[in-house]
C-alpha cells in the first residue's frame, strides 16, 4: 500500500525558509515510473500546484513561485522535500505531497499525503 | 499560465439528482484534465483523469466529458457521500486548478 506523509515544522516566521519533507512507502522515489509533487491550500481557499520532480532530479516549479522554491529527493531516505524561501503570511496553507504517473495515458496524480498546516507568524 | 473557470462556484442539489459542473480552460488542452473530489480536511481524491478515464475504485455515476477548452464532470444521481467540493485540473503545462465548485444539500 502507497502511503505518503508529510512532516515539518507547523509555524514559521516571516522572511524565513518553510521546509518540509514527504515520507514515501509502498513505492520507490527513484523509480522512472512515478514523479512527485507539491501542492498547496490556504484555509478556505482552493488548491495550488508548487512543482515537483521526477525520478533524474530534474523539477519543474510554479512560474509564481519559482524563485522561491526548491523541491529535492533524497533517494536514501526514499522521501522528498519542499523549501519554500522568504515566506509571508500569504504562504499560510496546508501542504500536500502526492504521486504522480509517468506515461502519456496516466493520471497526474494517484496517492496525496494528509496534509500539513503551516502558518507563518510575524 | 493557463487559467481553469469552474462553473457554478455552488450548487445546491438533492440526493438522486443528476448535476454538471463545468470547467473552461483559457487555451486549448487536448484532454488533458482531471477531477478531483475533496471533503472538508481531507486530502482531494482523484475522479476523472484524461478528461474521461474514471479512475479506479471510483463510482460509475461519475462522468467526464470534453476536450479542447470546454469539459464537464456529471454525477447522474447524487448520493449523500457526493457533497463535497470538486475541482478540475489541467496538466497539458505544467498543473493548475479552477477555483473549485462547492456541492451542497439543498
Amino acid at each position: 500500500q502507497v502511503q505518503l506523509q508529510e512532516s515539518g515544522p507547523g509555524l514559521v516566521k516571516s522572511s524565513e525558509t518553510l521546509s518540509l519533507t514527504c515520507a514515501v512507502s509502498g513505492a520507490s522515489v527513484s523509480s522512472p515510473n512515478y514523479f512527485w509533487s507539491w501542492f498547496r491550500q490556504p484555509p478556505g481557499k482552493g488548491l495550488e500546484w508548487i512543482g515537483y520532480i521526477f525520478y533524474g532530479g530534474s523539477t519543474n516549479y510554479n512560474p509564481s513561485l519559482k524563485s522561491r522554491v526548491t523541491i529535492s529527493v533524497d533517494r536514501s531516505k526514499n522521501h522528498f522535500s519542499l523549501k519554500l524561501s522568504s515566506v509571508t503570511a500569504a504562504d499560510t496553507a496546508v501542504y500536500y505531497c502526492a504521486r504522480g504517473l509517468s506515461g502519456s495515458s496516466s493520471p497526474p496524480t494517484d496517492y496525496w499525503g494528509q496534509g500539513t498546516l503551516v502558518t507563518v507568524s510575524s | 499560465d493557463i487559467q481553469l473557470t469552474q462553473s457554478p462556484s455552488t450548487l445546491s442539489a438533492s440526493v438522486g439528482d443528476r448535476v454538471t459542473i463545468a470547467c473552461r480552460a483559457s487555451q486549448n488542452i487536448y484532454s488533458w484534465l482531471a477531477w478531483y473530489q475533496q471533503k472538508p480536511g481531507k486530502a482531494p481524491k482523484l475522479l476523472i483523469y484524461k478528461a474521461s478515464s474514471l479512475e479506479s475504485g471510483v463510482p460509475s455515476r461519475f462522468s467526464g466529458s470534453g476536450s479542447g477548452t470546454e469539459f464537464t464532470l456529471t454525477i447522474s444521481s447524487l448520493q449523500p457521500d457526493d457533497f463535497a467540493t470538486y475541482y478540475c485540473q489541467q496538466y497539458n503545462s505544467y498543473f493548475s486548478f479552477g477555483q473549485g465548485t462547492r456541492l451542497d444539500i439543498k
